[in-house]
């Protein structure tokens, strides 16, 4: 069974540009949820998502979105890139939003 | 709101040796707790969930226990090995919080000596 897979691995942007980050749930996984990951913050949620709807938000500005598509893929996209946007972006899903959560292995955006 | 500690922050220890992590949590009111691990540049492992109604999950040589009054919860790590090196974090899914969210600790880094 596969696990969660995110694209890219990878990336590097630069100051006032847009990203987008995709995640593939497990098959079967209904709940994506998005959380970012810093050396000073540490891992704080995004937004989750079920069955196309998003259905908690953490505490990021406006220029963070996503979205979910009905075979349960995520997006989420990140516009005017800041400096301070740099962090491991980690994606998990679950079967339902309260069941054990499965993490991707996360995309490295650096923003230069 | 909920805050989730996690003590000590680094740790080292020679092979074979059994040890403790702790979590602690402000607001008792919680889903579930779930515990894993992290390999530097990674994502996330699962280790083991424990559900609000359980006391304890084991799974090979980890044993997790939860004391939802108390607001914590521990990891066991029996015999440890150099392969145990890596991050160990902590988290709770809150009631209050609504669904979806885990509220992470700031993790436990542990260094296993051969």
């Amino acid at each position: 069974k596969a696990g969660v897979t995110q694209t890219p691995r990878y990336l590097i942007k630069t100051r006032g540009q847009q990203v987008t980050l995709s995640c593939s749930p497990i098959s079967g996984h209904r709940s994506v949820s998005w959380y970012q990951q810093t050396p000073g913050q540490g891992l704080q949620f995004l937004f989750e998502y079920f069955s196309e709807t998003q259905r908690n938000k953490g505490n990021f500005p406006g220029r963070f979105s996503g979205r979910q598509f009905s075979n349960s893929r995520s997006e989420m996209n990140v516009s005017t890139l800041e400096l301070g946007d740099s962090a491991l972006y980690l994606c998990a899903s679950s079967l339902v939003a309260n069941a054990e959560a499965f993490f991707g292995q996360g995309t490295r955006l650096t923003v230069v | 709101k909920q805050e989730v500690t996690q003590i000590p922050a680094a740790l080292s220890v020679p092979e074979g040796e059994n040890l403790v992590l702790n979590c602690s949590f402000t607001d008792s009111a919680i889903y579930n707790l779930q515990w894993f691990r992290q390999d530097p540049g990674k994502g996330l492992t699962s280790l083991l969930l424990i559900q609000s109604s359980q006391r304890e999950q084991t799974s090979g040589r980890l044993n997790a226990s939860l004391d939802k009054s108390s607001g914590r919860s521990t990891l066991y790590i029996a015999a440890s090995q150099p392969g145990d090196s890596a991050t160990y974090l902590c988290a709770v899914m809150s009631i209050a919080s609504n669904t979806g969210k885990l509220i992470f600790g700031q993790g436990t880094t542990l260094q296993v000596k051969p």
